[in-house]
């Protein structure tokens, strides 16, 4: 059975970094979109980044752009969220999720919702 | 940019009752965009619903979506404990490329 499993979250200071990674057991996430969640304490679901395994495609959120990189290994087992100049409001628990737009036979369904995810690394911007 | 509203914010009921719960698009969507998660305290979120109304594997069929354009629901019957918790609604779209409502919680 695939899991996510999620680490590198921890306390930092603003205007730090972090890089978070997503490992992917059981599977590699070759043939599917990639993303990174994150939930602020107490708030709702925000969607950080998206990743394509099959083309290496990338889209951000308007407030990480240029602060957040998402990446993958070559082997497309593990998925990293490199987060430069962060800020306070960018604490979070951050999950790793899976979309899989296409069936069994590789047909394009055009379904795009999160079907797997990870249990969240938290990570924390204060002073 | 879409905007999701879920209502009402909270919902206050008994097991075996029955909830509904609503998602409503600034514009109208297509359905096949449409999603609802469920999230336990200290929990991932759990896909329920895709494609508005299909049922995600091991979902009970007494949980079902329905709707289309602006409005969807969320309906849940014979509440059992472990439903007590919060939904979101999510939209595929373009900008941003996914899309959450601010959610629902569900308590006893």
């Amino acid at each position: 059975e695939a899991q996510l499993v999620e680490s590198g979250g921890g306390l930092v200071q603003p205007g730090g970094s972090l890089r978070l990674s997503c490992a992917a057991s059981g599977s590699t996430f070759g043939p599917y979109v990639m993303n990174w969640v994150r939930q602020a304490p107490g708030r709702g679901l925000e969607w950080v980044s998206y990743f394509s395994g099959r083309d290496s495609t990338t889209y951000y959120t308007d407030s990480v752009k240029g602060r957040f990189t998402i990446s993958s290994d070559n082997a497309k087992t593990s998925l990293y969220l490199q987060m430069n100049d962060l800020r306070t409001e960018d604490s979070a628990v951050y999950y790793c999720a899976r979309v899989n737009p296409f069936d069994e036979n590789g047909y394009f369904t055009g379904l795009w919702y999160f079907d797997l995810w990870g249990r969240g690394t938290l990570v924390t911007v204060s002073s | 940019e879409i905007v999701l509203t879920q209502s009402p914010g909270t919902l206050s009921l008994s097991p075996g009752e029955r909830a509904t719960l609503s998602c409503r698009a600034s514009e109208s969507v297509s359905g096949t965009y449409l999603a609802w998660y469920r999230q336990r305290p200290g929990q991932a979120p759990r896909v329920l619903i895709y494609g508005a109304s299909r049922r995600a594997t091991g979902v009970p069929d007494r949980i079902s979506g329905s709707g289309s354009a602006t409005d969807f629901t969320l309906t849940i019957n014979r509440l059992e404990p472990e439903d007590f918790a919060v939904y979101y609604c999510q939209l595929y779209g373009s900008s941003p490329l996914f899309t959450f409502g601010q959610g629902t919680r569900l308590e006893i």
